[in-house]
């Protein structure tokens, strides 16, 4: 497609429910990126994934989240028992190799509800 | 570590009037340095970055910003708002020394007065 995609782009669940967000990058795109954005905040990174390398799980909060990437392409964050501080927009990002100096290029984003 | 600032949470400009939006940052080498925009309900929209090279560096949507590296400042700039302006605006920066993500400002809301 031309731009990243997500999906759903609206998630309402309850309390301990596991939920699985997805992202299709940009074709080509090498490098992919998830970012959360609370209410008020800036974004916060989560994990970034480059090729076949092993991801960069720095940011993400707990053991409660994942995220893998099948193929070299989607991916899915999943979030296992989720907790109403995780209500947030998730964010995905590619760029075409990863190199410091390239463009993040974002989809519309999941705005996740817990209840 | 890197960091950004963005000191003002909310700006107010009236259309046709210039616009600054404000954003310093910290990192431990040279940065490269990001605006984003963001509209209600959506993503977020690359506005113009500074890798290397002229200090001044010219965007979409007519936007420019101009590093400063004595203020460690980028900010960003028009000439002429618009009301179409109107949006959240994201200010982000890189280094070479190990991160592989963007660190991001919180973001300042710009209104534009008709």
């Amino acid at each position: 497609g031309a731009g990243v995609s997500q999906s759903p782009s609206n998630k309402v669940t309850e309390k301990g429910k596991d939920v699985e967000l997805r992202c299709d990058p940009i074709s080509g795109h090498t490098a992919l990126y998830w970012y959360r954005q609370s209410l008020g905040q800036g974004l916060e990174f989560l994990i970034y994934f480059q090729g076949n390398s092993a991801p960069d799980k720095s940011g993400l909060p707990s053991d409660r989240f994942s995220a893998e990437r099948t193929g070299g392409s989607v991916s899915t964050l999943t979030i296992q028992r989720t907790q109403q501080e995780d209500s947030a927009v998730y964010l995905c990002a590619s760029s075409l190799g990863g190199l410091v100096s390239e463009t993040q290029y974002f989809g519309p984003g999941t705005r996740l509800l817990v209840l | 570590a890197q960091s950004v600032a963005q000191p003002e949470d909310q700006v107010n400009v009236a259309e046709g009037n210039p616009l600054t939006v404000k954003c310093t940052y910290s990192v431990s080498g040279n940065p490269y340095l990001f605006w984003y925009v963001q509209y209600p309900n959506r993503g977020l929209q690359f506005l113009l970055k500074y890798i290397t090279g002229d200090n001044l560096v010219k965007g979409s949507y007519g936007f420019e910003a101009e590093f400063n590296k004595s203020q460690t400042s980028f900010h960003l700039k028009k000439p002429s708002a618009l009301v179409s302006d109107s949006a959240l605006y994201f200010c982000a920066v890189r280094d070479m020394t190990g991160a592989n993500n963007l660190f991001f400002g919180t973001g300042t809301r710009l209104t534009v007065i008709p």
